[in-house]
């Protein structure tokens, strides 16, 4: 089973508040966990990522969280800002292809 | 100048047309990628292709075909367009030698339009 759930699939956070967005995968050949941050009319790019064996990630205002035995993981964005407003996608690459299967995104607004 | 660009950017066409989406890219990567973009249903893996002579189905294959040129030139081809084919398309590269970081890089995205 190759499918990433991502949740919630749409989130307004008042500026200055913490936004939360979790996914959740089942195969345990995923090796990589990236995060991808897409403003309108862009192509998504590459915001922070993982790997499994460790627990947390922290880059900024950026943290991944990763819970190996519960297959879930978690961006947490701090301090939200209205630049923050954006669509992201959690992944994870199947490490037997070297291809990565993206959630279904999770639309943030955050209000001035 | 865009490291990985497509083009048209915007496409309107009519059902059963074919048409070609083009995807080249100057980052000197070896894998290319074609994904559509649906509201709600995310990103989806077309075919990816790790060298020209390298080509592989992904999730959502049917009704597409590809074409690697070049190293830098990949190309999604949709023989007979049909309306639930009406989507935004993304073109990716990775460097196969990123340890296995797979980070993909996305060009801006066609939207195609199937009448």
């Amino acid at each position: 089973q190759q499918q990433v759930k991502q949740s919630p699939q749409s989130l307004i956070v008042q500026k200055g508040g913490i936004s939360i967005i979790n996914c959740a995968y089942e195969n345990t050949a995923f090796d990589y966990f990236p995060w991808y941050q897409q403003f309108p009319g862009k192509g998504p790019a590459l915001l922070i990522a993982i790997r499994p064996d460790v627990s947390e990630k922290k880059e900024g205002r950026f943290t991944i969280s990763f819970n190996k035995s519960a297959k879930q993981f978690s961006l947490h964005i701090m301090d939200s800002q209205p630049g923050d407003s954006a669509t992201y996608f959690c992944a994870a690459n199947y490490a037997g292809y070297s291809t990565l299967t993206f959630g279904k995104g999770t639309m943030l607004l955050v209000s001035p | 100048d865009a490291d990985v660009t497509q083009t048209p950017r915007n496409r309107i066409t009519k059902t059963g047309k074919r048409i070609m989406l083009e995807c080249s890219q100057t980052k000197g990567h070896d894998r290319m990628y074609w994904y559509r973009q649906d509201p709600g249903l995310g990103l989806r893996l077309i075919y990816y292709s790790f060298d020209v002579k390298d080509i592989n189905k992904g999730e959502i294959s049917d009704g597409y075909s590809v074409s690697r040129q070049a190293q830098a030139k990949f190309s999604l081809s949709l023989e007979s367009a049909i309306p639930n084919q009406t989507a935004l398309y993304f073109c990716a590269t990775s460097d196969v030698g990123d340890r296995g970081r797979n980070e993909q890089f996305f060009g801006p995205g066609t939207r195609l339009t199937v009448l």
